[in-house]
């Protein structure tokens, strides 16, 4: 059971370049997040799903997008890359939605992107 | 901003010690979780607690809820090297059902 895939795990980008960071969970959870971790910073939202054709904005959106169209796939496309995205980014998953005994959330192990 | 405050940021203690870990918040939260996180992976969930005073053992790691729901703190008996890594809270806002806030982490370091 592979759980939540993300690839790639490592990536440099020259600034205005665009990527789109591949996340597939194979749980049949509804619930998928985006979210990026910065030293000293915790993680922080990016953008998240409910279902598929479902998205939604979190706490730090600008300068990305996603689509969901599938149950299994949540892929996070950044368009013009800027040295402020360098970061860790992390896709997530969940059966419902956050706070659930039953519901913890599920991580990938990451894509580390640089922007130079 | 940063709605879960963690304290301290970095923690290096020797084994058998004990420790603990804060996280605050002046919102109230539904829910609280902790969560585990080793280099190059991804957090991996310790315990979920739910209920204001909520208290929560999981062998050596006690989780406790405030009775305002607005704080939690782990304290860990006699660390181990095994308990090296990255501790995160996240909560749960009330009116947000679907968005979870992490805290800003502690990193912790067991020493043998």
């Amino acid at each position: 059971n592979a759980g939540v895939t993300q690839t790639p795990k490592f990536r440099i980008l020259k600034i205005g370049q665009s990527m789109t960071l591949q996340c597939t969970q194979d749980m049949n959870h509804n619930y998928m997040y985006w979210y990026r971790q910065d030293p000293g910073m915790g993680l922080k939202l990016i953008y998240y799903s409910v279902g598929a054709g479902i998205t939604d904005k979190g706490e730090v959106p600008n300068g990305y997008n996603v689509s969901r169209s599938t149950t299994e796939d949540f892929p996070l496309r950044l368009e013009l890359a800027a040295p402020s995205q360098t970061s860790v980014y992390f896709c997530a998953s969940s059966l419902s939605s956050f706070g659930s005994y039953n519901s913890p959330l599920h991580f990938g192990n990451g894509t580390r992107l640089t922007v130079t | 901003t940063q709605l879960l405050e963690q304290s301290p940021q970095f923690l290096s203690i020797q084994e058998g010690e004990n420790l603990t870990v804060y996280c605050n918040s002046s919102s109230v939260f539904s829910s609280l979780q902790w969560y585990r996180q080793e280099p190059g992976e991804g957090p991996v969930l310790l315990v979920t607690v739910v209920t204001g005073g909520e208290v929560k053992k999981l062998k050596r790691l006690t989780f406790q809820f405030g009775d305002a729901r607005k704080d939690s703190s782990l304290h860990i008996t006699a660390a181990q090297p095994g308990d090296t890594g990255l501790y995160l809270c996240a909560g749960g806002l009330a009116n947000t059902g679907n968005q979870f806030y992490f805290g800003t982490g502690t990193s912790l370091t067991v020493i043998p």
